[in-house]
């Protein structure tokens, strides 16, 4: 059983179109993410939402729409693909994102992540 | 000053030797450290959480060092199969949500 998955694994287009990508997290947890690595590996958190609610937005364009039905589920959306979105985008979940303290209770489960690349 | 800071690296280090990774943060008030491990075109995966008093487990240390805002990971006996690229993470403590990962230090194992 996957504990978070996400479609398309790979996703190649042109500029300016617009394309989703989908995550869905089966452990129950009540926080879900988005990051981005781009090709240097670095990775960086994108969003950030809990029990449904954005709770975190770290300065990304306005192009980026994430979209949380439940809480199970963060899809992102991208209006206007550039170049500089070619990169991973990794969806995580974690059973709680607050100050919960240190542990296992804070880990970040990820996704297989999303190879795209905008031509 | 970037909030997490490692060695890129990379390591190369032969079989059976002990390597050890460094990181520095940056917000004092940061409360959660974590090692990642990510394999390469893989997703992280948690190696093991950092604890304030030092923790084992298995071949793997992690140490902390909240007056130096630095923290490690010692690898003993090293396998071919620990080559990866380790991330050291941290957690602020404003509402516990931002999670930042640093740029990770590339490890190479050989036989």
């Amino acid at each position: 059983d996957t504990a978070v998955s996400q479609t398309p694994k790979y996703l190649v287009t042109q500029m300016g179109n617009d394309k989703s990508i989908k995550c869905e997290q089966n452990l129950g947890h009540d926080t879900m993410y988005w990051y981005k690595q781009d090709s240097k590996k670095f990775l960086k958190i994108m969003f950030s939402y809990n029990n449904k609610e954005l709770i975190i937005n770290e300065t990304v364009p306005n192009r980026f729409s994430p979209k949380s039905p439940d809480k199970a589920h963060l899809n992102l959306h991208i209006n206007s693909l550039e170049l500089g979105d070619s990169a991973v985008y990794f969806c995580a979940s974690s059973r709680q994102g607050g100050r919960a303290g240190v542990g296992v209770l804070n880990e970040q489960f990820f996704g297989p992540g999303t190879r795209l690349t905008v031509l | 000053r970037k909030e997490v800071e490692q060695d890129p690296g990379p390591f190369n280090v032969p079989e059976g030797a002990t390597v050890a990774f460094n990181c520095t943060y940056s917000n004092s008030a940061s409360q959660s450290f974590f090692w990642y491990r990510q394999d390469c075109r893989k997703e992280p995966k948690l190696l093991m959480s950092v604890y304030s008093s030092g923790n084992e487990d298995g071949r793997f240390t992690a140490q902390l060092n909240r007056a130096s805002q630095y923290i490690s990971l010692l690898i003993r006996d090293s396998k071919l199969s620990d080559s990866a690229t380790y991330l050291c993470v941290v957690k602020d403590d404003t509402g516990g949500f931002k999670t930042i990962f640093g740029a990770g230090t590339r490890l190479f194992v050989k036989a």
